[in-house]
């Protein structure tokens, strides 16, 4: 299986400020990586596929970057409704297998 | 407007059974993947199962192979997910969602407590 390790577990950031998140596939996934965001309480939503594609009605702020096994999440202006965890995925082969989670809150 | 909406969950004891329907809407359903995905209570994401948009083929994670069974209805656009011999660490929310190799598409989650 294909092992998605993400950095930082956590992390705290100001509003207005930049935020990037990593993710680390064990192997080569040729771009097929997605993130995701959850609030609390709530079921996680698709921002990024294919590495970079941003799904409709995702802000503009959101990017994603990356090829081979390293990714990034990037949040150029951090607002107060970005707090919640975020989660990568690759989507290469089955098992589809997704990052341990980055809980995002707001300084 | 894509719908997703998982029902079925409850308390089990262990080694007993229990069905989740996941009944969609807002789109053509049989022309996609569907896939299960949990989250044990304060954990991540774990994917389940996944079908084919015909049925034809299934997917499981180790550790439910031979436990689940995933399967559809394309007539009455349901997802199914059959769960067999439950242990404590299938407790968990268990959303359906819509499967291209990103889940671009959740249901609200349905909760499933495995407990004696």
């Amino acid at each position: 299986d294909i092992q998605m390790t993400q950095s930082p577990a956590s992390l705290s950031a100001s509003l207005g400020e930049t935020v990037t998140i990593q993710c680390r596939a064990s192997e080569d996934i040729y771009s097929g990586l997605a993130w995701y965001q959850q609030k609390p309480g709530k079921s996680p939503q698709l921002l990024i596929y294919g590495a970079s594609s941003l799904q409709d009605g995702v802000p503009s702020r959101f990017s994603g970057s990356g090829s081979g096994t390293q990714y990034s999440l990037k949040i150029s202006s951090m607002q107060t409704e970005d707090e919640g965890v975020y989660f990568c995925q690759q989507g290469l082969k089955y098992p589809w297998t997704f990052g341990g989670g980055t809980k995002l809150e707001l300084k | 407007e894509v719908q997703l909406v998982e029902s079925g969950g409850g308390l089990v004891q262990p080694g007993r059974s229990l069905k989740l329907s996941c009944a969609a809407s807002g789109f053509t359903f049989s022309n996609y993947y569907m896939a299960w995905v949990r989250q044990a209570p304060t954990k991540g994401l774990e994917w389940v199962a996944s079908i084919t948009n015909s049925g034809g083929s299934t997917y499981y994670r180790d550790s439910v192979k031979g436990r689940f069974t995933i399967s559809r209805d394309n007539a009455k656009s349901t997802l199914y997910l059959q769960m067999d011999s439950l242990r404590s660490e299938d407790t968990a929310t268990y959303y359906c969602t819509r499967d291209r190799g990103v889940m671009d598409a959740w249901g609200q989650g349905a909760s499933v407590t495995v407990s004696s």
